[in-house]
């Protein structure tokens, strides 16, 4: 069974600094292609970042670009994101999925929380 | 970038009605479009790719159709755990990977 847990969410400041885990199983995690999109509080959902299989390809959103950092680590098949210079409208549950060219597979969320 | 645009942005619907939701892209995507379905707390669950191949063990009262810019997810006859909010995503021209802003189907 594919299973995605999402880790590391929580209430920073603004300014400060965030780093999210994503520890995946049921499958060949250095086979896939992975992204994380974000849901702002009763928002839609938005596209983040994404990186290859093998770490050559990463992508971000102009929203985020220069401030946040995907990477993954296959022998310990996690997915990370690196988050600083968080500001109010970084707020949102941040979801990490597989990618199949379409999102597959989503963890369950962790919520990032940027507010003084 | 491509703008995904879903409607209506509410749908009413009475249990054991059909339910036709739509999406339309700003420029062709050709048959690179996803729906996904989102219930309260918790995250998006795919149904649908390729605009109308549906994903492992989605039911048969879901259908998609479309191609280019027009797109539509069809659900035969509605349930009562289909009340939900549900996504379209094009993955033909990206980044960014882009999303409709979601249609709600709610009890009538």
């Amino acid at each position: 069974e594919v299973q995605l847990v999402e880790s590391g969410g929580g209430l920073v400041q603004p300014g400060g600094s965030l780093r999210l885990s994503c520890a995946a199983s049921g499958f060949t995690f250095s086979s896939y292609s992975m992204n994380w999109v974000r849901q702002a509080p009763g928002k839609g959902l938005e596209w983040v970042s994404y990186i290859s299989s093998s770490s050559s390809t990463i992508y971000y959103a102009d929203s985020v670009k220069g401030r946040f950092t995907i990477s993954r680590d296959n022998a310990k098949n996690s997915l990370y994101l690196q988050m600083n210079s968080l500001r109010a409208e970084d707020t949102a549950v941040y979801y990490c999925a597989r990618d199949d060219n379409y999102e597959d597979y989503w963890g369950q969320g962790t919520l990032v929380t940027v507010s003084s | 970038e491509i703008v995904m645009t879903q409607s209506p942005a509410t749908l009413s619907v009475s249990p054991g009605e059909r339910a036709t939701l739509s999406c339309r892209a700003s420029q062709s995507v050709s048959s690179n479009l996803a729906w996904y379905q989102q219930k309260p707390g918790q995250a998006p669950r795919l149904l649908i790719y390729g605009a109308s191949t549906r994903a492992t063990g989605i039911p048969a009262r879901f259908s998609g159709s479309g191609s280019g810019t027009e797109f539509t997810l069809t659900i035969s006859s509605l349930q009562s755990e289909d009340f939900a909010v549900y996504y379209c995503q094009q993955y033909n021209n990206w980044p960014p990977l882009t999303f409709g802003q979601g249609t709600k189907v709610e009890i009538k």
